[in-house]
Formats: C-alpha cells, structure tokens, sequence
C-alpha cells in the first residue's frame, strides 16, 4: 500500500503563472488535507476535503487559491497568478476518517519556488 | 485561538543518550488530542506519538515517552537511547476534540542532532 503520493517534489513558476500541485491519498482514505510549511515554521492548516467537497477552507487565503479532490483522480490544489511569497513546501496528508483517533499520514510535500 | 509553543529552536545529544524537548500551549477546551511529528531531511512528516487529553497516563511508544502535564499545558518528548536516525525536525502538534484531523495546530519546530 503506497504512501500519500505527491507531485511535483519540486516547483519552480515564474511571478503570475500558475501552479497546481497533485496529491494521491493512501488507497481507501478519503479525507485529505493541505499545510503550508514556510521557512523555519511548522505547518499551516489550508484545506480540508473529502471526495467532491471542501469541508473546512479556513486556512486557505480567499484569492488565487483553490482546491478540490474530483470522484476520480488526485487532490489538486491550485496557486494562480503565484507571487513570490508563495514559495514555501506544501504538504498533503490523507486519513480514513475524521477526528483525532484516525492518524493522518503526510505526503513527501511539494517545494515550489517562485522566482 | 489555540497556540503551540516549542521555545526550542535547536537541541543536540549524544548518542545513546537521553533528551526531552518542550511543548507548551493554550487553549480553553477540555477535550483534545497533542502529538509529536518527526520531519526528517526528507521532509516525510512522521506521527511519532500521541495523547489524547482525557488519559491521565503518559503516552509511550518504544524508546519514546511523553510528559503530560493538562493543568500546566505541557507536552514534553522524552526520546531515550538517542539514535542517529532520530536526527530531524520535531513539531509538537495540537488537535481540538470537536474539529477534523485537518485542523492541526504544529509549533515551529525544534531541530534535534543526534551526535556520534
């Protein structure tokens, strides 16, 4: 049983181009979620979904981002229009349920760098 | 709002030897889940351990062990025996009772070195 898979490991975007990073949760888990990890911080809640609906964005800024996680395929989220202070590791992690007993387990992340 | 505070930013031991790192935080709920992450230079993030708050006993998992102290807001990591793989960074994370899995609270981190 493979691990939450995520790509691209590694990003790089121009200013104002658009990036989508893809996350592939462990086989029978259908909750997932985004973190962003600046520089020297730990993780930073985005999103929450489970198939075919966004359940909490809360931590996910009101523009240029977007996520969803379609019936079929992997979770996508979507960065347009990236400006510098997007550069940072974004990390998928995936669960077979909700609540504190079900253990997430984290992707490898994505580093996107805008230059 | 809950916080997570690790006021540790780097700590090294010996190998074999024993070390505890600090996590303190905030909150006003009675019922919520604390646990420690391993990040490696992979970047793979790890559960290493976890508490639910109702349990007075200190969660334990082979040479790792935490300190629980509800009343104080303390969550310590013991990690006996250091090996050199234990060399990463560790995050102390927090889980409100009544929310999802997704809404983890981690501290900044602390960078462990595990010296030969």
């Amino acid at each position: 049983n493979a691990g939450v898979m995520q790509n691209p490991r590694h990003l790089v975007r121009r200013r104002g181009q658009e990036a989508r990073l893809r996350c592939s949760p462990m086989k029978g888990h259908s909750h997932v979620y985004w973190y962003r990890q600046l520089p020297e911080e730990g993780l930073k809640f985005m999103v929450y979904l489970q198939k075919e609906n966004i359940i909490d964005e809360s931590g996910m800024p009101k523009e240029r981002f977007s996520a969803e996680f379609p019936k079929e395929g992997p979770s996508i989220l979507r960065i347009q229009q990236v400006v510098r202070g997007d550069s940072a590791a974004y990390f998928c992690a995936s669960s077979q349920g909700q609540g504190g007993t079900t253990e997430a387990f984290f992707g490898q992340g994505t580093r996107l760098t805008v230059v | 709002a809950q916080t997570v505070t690790q006021s540790q930013p780097e700590m090294s031991v010996q190998e074999a030897e024993t070390v505890t790192l600090s996590c303190t935080y905030d909150t006003s709920e009675n019922n919520y889940y604390l646990f420690w992450y391993k990040q490696p230079p992979s970047r793979q993030m790890i559960l290493v351990i976890r508490q639910e708050a109702y349990k007075q006993q200190n969660a334990t998992e082979n040479r790792f062990s935490v300190n629980f102290q509800k009343a104080a807001k303390s969550f310590s990591l013991k990690i006996s025996d250091s090996q050199l793989g234990d060399t990463a960074m560790y995050f102390c994370a927090f889980l409100s009772g009544g929310g999802s899995q997704g809404n983890l609270i981690f501290g900044k981190g602390t960078k462990l070195s595990v010296k030969p």
